[in-house]
């Protein structure tokens, strides 16, 4: 059972254009939802994170949006770059199993074009 | 501060054969935790350790086990490789309890099975 589902699969987009990530979850438990960049041979590393008591967060170019009452989340990255270009993945957690156990979504292979 | 330290970083085995791998957490950091990362399953958790106990598993056969040692240092082991346990794990510390949840991965450990 996929519990976070996250589209699309791939992604292109010109430089200074929008890039926008969706996920879904079904755990209700969630409360931590982070998402993780990852270069080719490097480790996934936290981009940015949201929990539900926000319906969003900006960090620089990136942006967290998030609807609990339909249960997703996306990432937007404005003005992209060429430096972008990597995947994305999408977490859940639930903080109160007492655990950082995530939940991944599957991916998103990002390329900016310039 | 260094980060996540997983060797090897590259492996080939046999199938029946087993393999070991090892991850050095970041000074300081007590949780360490598995993942496995494939083209077709993406990041799938593997196991949760603190202070040397596991906190949590995933579904995986027992042929997948590891250990925390008391200076935070953890292994994993896959015992009787299947070609389908080819794949990139990575390890990742926390400061669980008393963090936000997010984890920090190191670069990973290539395994292929042959």
């Amino acid at each position: 059972q996929q519990q976070v589902k996250q589209s699309p699969q791939s992604l292109i987009v010109q430089k200074g254009g929008i890039s926008i990530i969706n996920c879904a979850y079904e755990n209700t438990a969630f409360d931590y939802f982070p998402w993780y960049q990852q270069f080719p041979g490097k480790g996934p590393a936290l981009l940015i994170a949201i929990r539900p008591d926000v319906s969003e967060k900006k960090e620089g170019r990136f942006t967290i949006s998030f609807n609990k009452s339909a249960k997703q989340f996306s990432l937007h990255i404005m003005d992209s770059q060429p430096g972008d270009s990597a995947t994305y993945f999408c977490a859940a957690s639930d903080s109160g199993a007492g655990s950082y156990q995530l939940t991944f979504g599957k991916g998103t292979k990002l390329s900016v074009i310039p | 501060k260094a980060g996540v330290t997983q060797t090897p970083r590259y492996l080939i085995k046999t199938r029946g054969q087993q393999v070991t791998l090892s991850c050095s957490p970041i000074s300081g950091h007590r949780s360490v935790s598995w993942y496995q990362q494939t083209p077709g399953q993406g990041l799938q958790f593997l196991f949760e350790y603190f202070s040397e106990t596991q906190r949590n598993k995933g579904n995986f056969p027992g042929r997948f086990s590891g250990r925390q040692f008391s200076n935070s240092r953890s292994e994993m082991n896959v015992s009787t490789l299947e070609l389908g346990d080819s794949a990139l794990y990575l390890c990742a510390s926390s400061t669980y309890p008393s963090g936000t949840g997010e984890l920090f991965f190191g670069e990973g450990s290539r395994l292929t099975v042959l």
